[in-house]
């Protein structure tokens, strides 16, 4: 079982709809978990970070985090073009004193217009 | 701009050969990181720098990387003997604590011929 799953995609949505990506972690003592945005070709982006349980928003977007289904998503309120990337879901697990960032494979999104 | 910078922006070396990427982090991180992308993949981590000192090293890290941070600012990724398998995107990343997340550079794309 990998320690991030996302479903890889490709998701498409048209503009100006609710675009809802999704994230699973394995390892139950994470505590700090991270969405990353990443154009083609460029590095991933943070844009966002949530470490309690339930809804954080900022701006068009919206992190939700249920540690007790081990769950994460990323709502895209009125979704734009500008937004087609692949969008990484990452954690920092519990264990061990380095507590790096790990990284699901990403979900590629697509915005029609 | 005071984001974390990567050099080279690309490499093209023959199977075989060595080379060496730097990174420079944002000033105030004490924290840094590399990581490997390959296409459709997220990135995977490979070490870890608080100040000088590396603290943790990835099984993918075989010996021929090597990896130094040797005043707490700058750091080196040296990759010898390239292999094909080596080709990627090298990133690296700062942070300031423990719980924070990452700020990534431009990356290095490898390509190993």
């Amino acid at each position: 079982q990998k320690e991030v799953e996302q479903n890889s995609g490709p998701l498409s949505v048209p503009e100006g709809a609710i675009a809802s990506l999704n994230c699973t972690y394995s390892d139950r003592g994470s505590q700090s978990f991270f969405w990353y945005r990443q154009y083609s070709g460029k590095s991933p982006e943070l844009i966002m970070s949530i470490y309690s349980n339930g809804d954080k928003e900022d701006g068009r977007f919206t992190a939700q985090l249920n540690k007790a289904s081990q769950y994460v998503s990323l709502l895209i309120r009125d979704s734009q073009p500008s937004d087609s990337a692949t969008y990484l879901c990452a954690v920092i697990n519990g264990a061990g004193s380095a507590r790096q960032l790990t990284f699901g494979s990403g979900t590629q999104l697509t915005v029609l217009p | 701009d005071t984001g974390v910078s990567q050099n080279p922006r690309h490499k093209i070396t023959k199977r075989g050969q060595n080379v060496t990427f730097r990174c420079d982090p944002i000033s105030e991180h004490n924290r840094l990181y590399w990581y490997r992308q390959t296409l459709g993949q997220g990135p995977e981590f490979l070490t870890y720098f608080q100040n000088e000192a590396q603290l943790e090293k990835s099984r993918l890290l075989s010996d021929r990387f090597s990896a130094e941070r040797p005043k707490g600012s700058f750091s080196t990724l040296e990759i010898q003997r390239t292999e094909q398998g080596d080709s990627a995107m090298y990133l690296c990343a700062s942070s300031p604590g423990q719980n924070y997340g990452y700020t990534f550079g431009s990356g290095t794309r490898l390509t190993v011929v």
